[in-house]
């Protein structure tokens, strides 16, 4: 049963601080990882994909990779109020177009 | 370009009825997926599309659930006589190689 856990929150942190969201997987020979940010009555929106051990940023995003330690992170700088949301880890154990493994997501909530 | 999209954006039905909902994939993006998502919950995954074919079906949670895909593209999911536990928010997704996009998703309320 492959797997992806997450702590589900809520994890608070005032604006403009950092916001470190985290996320373990069970198969150890998953290929890609992906952070989604899902508002309330919306869909998820796709925010990184890392591949690679290692750290990978996009603006105030920073996704870091341990595949030894079958370990995903998001971390978020300068958060806002507008990053409040259910951020979700997916994994795909595979590689190419194959389904990905969501974890329950991280409620994060970001206190003006 | 265009994002996924999916019909109707909400969907109420008595129980016992059958419901279709739609989803138009990212034009040139070969794989679909079908994910379900109830109130509070993580994402389950339903069934996924390579072309027209399904390499994975695994996920359909009965019989009554069924889907398919035509000339590569437009993708039908169908419940047949639905029961209270279908109420939830159905996800469509599409990718090219490994990354995938969601639709905005249908509500189905099942009365």
């Amino acid at each position: 049963q492959k797997e992806v856990e997450q702590n589900s929150g809520p994890l608070s942190v005032p604006e403009g601080a950092i916001a470190s969201l985290n996320c373990t997987y069970s198969d150890r020979g998953s290929q890609s990882f992906f952070w989604y940010r899902q508002y309330s009555g919306k869909s998820p929106e796709l925010i990184m994909s890392i591949y690679s051990n290692g750290d990978k940023e996009d603006g105030r995003f920073t996704a870091q990779l341990n595949k030894a330690s079958q370990y995903v992170s998001l971390l978020i700088r300068d958060s806002q109020p507008s990053d409040s949301a259910t951020y979700l880890c997916a994994v795909n154990p595979l590689r190419g177009n194959t389904p990905l493994v969501f974890g329950k997501g991280t409620r994060l909530s970001v206190i003006a | 370009g265009a994002g996924v999209s999916q019909s109707p954006s909400n969907k109420v039905t008595e129980k016992g009825k059958d419901v279709e909902l739609r989803c138009d994939p990212i034009s040139g993006h070969t794989a679909l997926y079908w994910y379900r998502q109830s109130l509070g919950q993580g994402l389950e995954f339903l069934i996924y599309f390579q072309g027209n074919s399904a390499p994975d079906k695994s996920g359909l949670p009965s019989d009554r659930f069924s889907a398919e895909r035509t000339g590569g593209s437009v993708s039908t999911l169908t419940i047949q006589r639905t029961q209270q536990e279908d109420s939830a928010v159905y996800l469509c997704a599409s990718s090219s190689i490994d990354t995938q996009y969601f639709g905005p998703g249908t509500r189905l309320t099942v009365l």
